[in-house]
């Protein structure tokens, strides 16, 4: 199995600009995460989906951020539009009930300028 | 609400010290998993290590070690003979299961850096 796929690795993007990240989840795990990683605050679950319904954003910023599962294979979080506050690292991880282990991708650095 | 503590923000020893990175957990769940991840330069996260609240008994995976103590809420993991590759970050955290609910909650880190 490839893991949890992230993409881009890295993103430069210019304040008010939309920007999507996206992931693949493990194959058959049912539950996906999105945390932030940043020095002051280290690693802050965002989100969380279960069979592709999403179960808890109170972790969501504010409003400019929105997540999506469209289906058991695809994830995106999106921030329109971006502030430099924004900028840290975003991973995406995969489990199911009954492994109770996270996997992790390697994760998307955000960068606003 | 559940939390965990890394005490020590940043360790540094010399290479072939053995070193203990503390984790203190807090949660009212009678049922919940604890980790540590590694977190390398590169910046992935690597799994290491999982318990269930169940099962107190302590583990050994070659150098590195994990003692996890109810009566304290502490889950703390120890490297012996500590090698320069040992260097990173490393998160201690906790998983709730239930109740509709499955979340894990990570501790702030700490930075272990093994000097040559």
């Amino acid at each position: 199995d490839a893991g949890v796929i992230q993409s881009p690795r890295h993103e430069v993007t210019e304040m008010g600009q939309e920007v999507t990240l996206r992931c693949k989840p493990i194959s058959g795990h049912d539950y996906l995460f999105w945390y932030r990683q940043t020095m002051m605050r280290g690693l802050e679950l965002l989100i969380y989906f279960n069979n592709n319904v999403p179960i808890d954003d109170s972790g969501m910023p504010e409003d400019r951020f929105s997540a999506k599962m469209p289906n058991a294979s695809f994830s995106t979080l999106k921030i329109q539009p971006s502030e430099p506050r924004d900028s840290a690292v975003y991973f995406c991880a995969s489990s199911s009930r009954g492994s109770t282990e996270a996997f992790f991708g390697q994760g998307t650095r955000l960068t606003v300028v | 609400a559940q939390k965990v503590t890394q005490a020590q923000t940043e360790i540094s020893v010399v290479e072939k010290e053995d070193v203990t990175l503390d984790c203190v957990y807090e949660t009212r769940d009678t049922t919940y998993y604890l980790f540590w991840y590694k977190q390398p330069p590169s910046g992935e996260l690597v799994f290491l290590i999982r318990r269930n609240s169940f099962d107190e008994q302590n583990e050994i995976s070659g150098r590195y070690s994990w003692n996890f103590q109810k009566s304290t809420s502490s889950f703390n993991f120890t490297i012996t003979a500590s090698q320069v590759v040992d260097s990173a970050v490393y998160f201690c955290a906790l998983l709730f299961s239930g109740a509709g609910s499955y979340q894990l909650t990570f501790g702030k880190g700490t930075k272990l850096s093994v000097i040559p």
